[in-house]
């Protein structure tokens, strides 16, 4: 079983459309995250949910809303898409809350493609 | 903003080789360090972890050192694999940022 699932894997859209990228985790975690991957690889954190709850924003813009219906699901909407949100978004979950140590697990990414 | 980076954006070894892989952090304060291995197509996966009363710790086949007074980490990952062709990233504390990591390519 796949602790992390996301899907799509792939997305391409126009620029202006609205996508959203599912996320679940069945590990029991109280914690999940995006992540954002450019093309140059580089990884960083958008946001964290602790048990529904948002607890960390890295000055993501307004298009992009998370959405935490239980703690086993982060979703991510995204309006207004932009070419510079072409990206590789990573959903991960750790039994931490956002911003602690330990490991964390993350999904095998959603490659979206803006055109 | 980021404090963790890299040394080398690529590495290339032989298979059976021993591979080092380096990470430079800036915050003094940092007392947790991190790797993970990206394969292509795939999501970063946990390697090892250390912290900072730490100098040494050993996994199965890598080994992480950390020199807090130049604030230097390692991976060492012994007798390398054409698996372990990857992307390292190496991550502190609160892992907000990665980095771009090091793409290390095994030469069969």
């Amino acid at each position: 079983d796949t602790a992390v699932s996301q899907t799509p894997k792939y997305l391409v859209t126009q620029m202006g459309n609205d996508k959203s990228i599912k996320c679940e985790q069945n590990l029991g975690h109280d914690t999940m995250y995006w992540y954002k991957q450019d093309s140059k690889k580089f990884l960083k954190i958008m946001f964290s949910y602790n048990n529904k709850e948002l607890i960390i924003n890295e000055t993501v813009p307004n298009r992009f809303s998370p959405k935490s219906p239980d703690k086993a699901h982060l979703n991510l909407h995204i309006n207004s898409l932009e070419l510079g949100d072409s990206a590789v978004y990573f959903c991960a979950s750790s039994r931490v809350r956002g911003g602690g140590t330990g490991e964390l697990f993350f999904g095998e990414g959603s490659r979206l493609t803006v055109l | 903003g980021e404090s963790v980076g890299l040394h080398l954006p690529t590495l290339s070894v032989q298979e059976g080789d021993n591979s080092i892989i380096n990470c430079a952090y800036s915050n003094s304060a940092s007392d947790y360090f991190i790797w993970y291995k990206q394969e292509s197509g795939k999501g970063p996966q946990f390697i090892i972890d250390i912290r900072s009363n730490m100098d040494k710790r050993q996994g199965q086949r890598v080994t992480v050192l950390l020199n807090k007074t130049v604030k230097h980490l390692s991976l060492q990952i012994a007798a390398t694999q054409p698996g372990d062709s990857a992307v390292y990233f190496c991550a502190e504390n609160n892992q907000f940022y990665f980095g771009t990591g090091t793409s290390l390519t095994v030469i069969p």
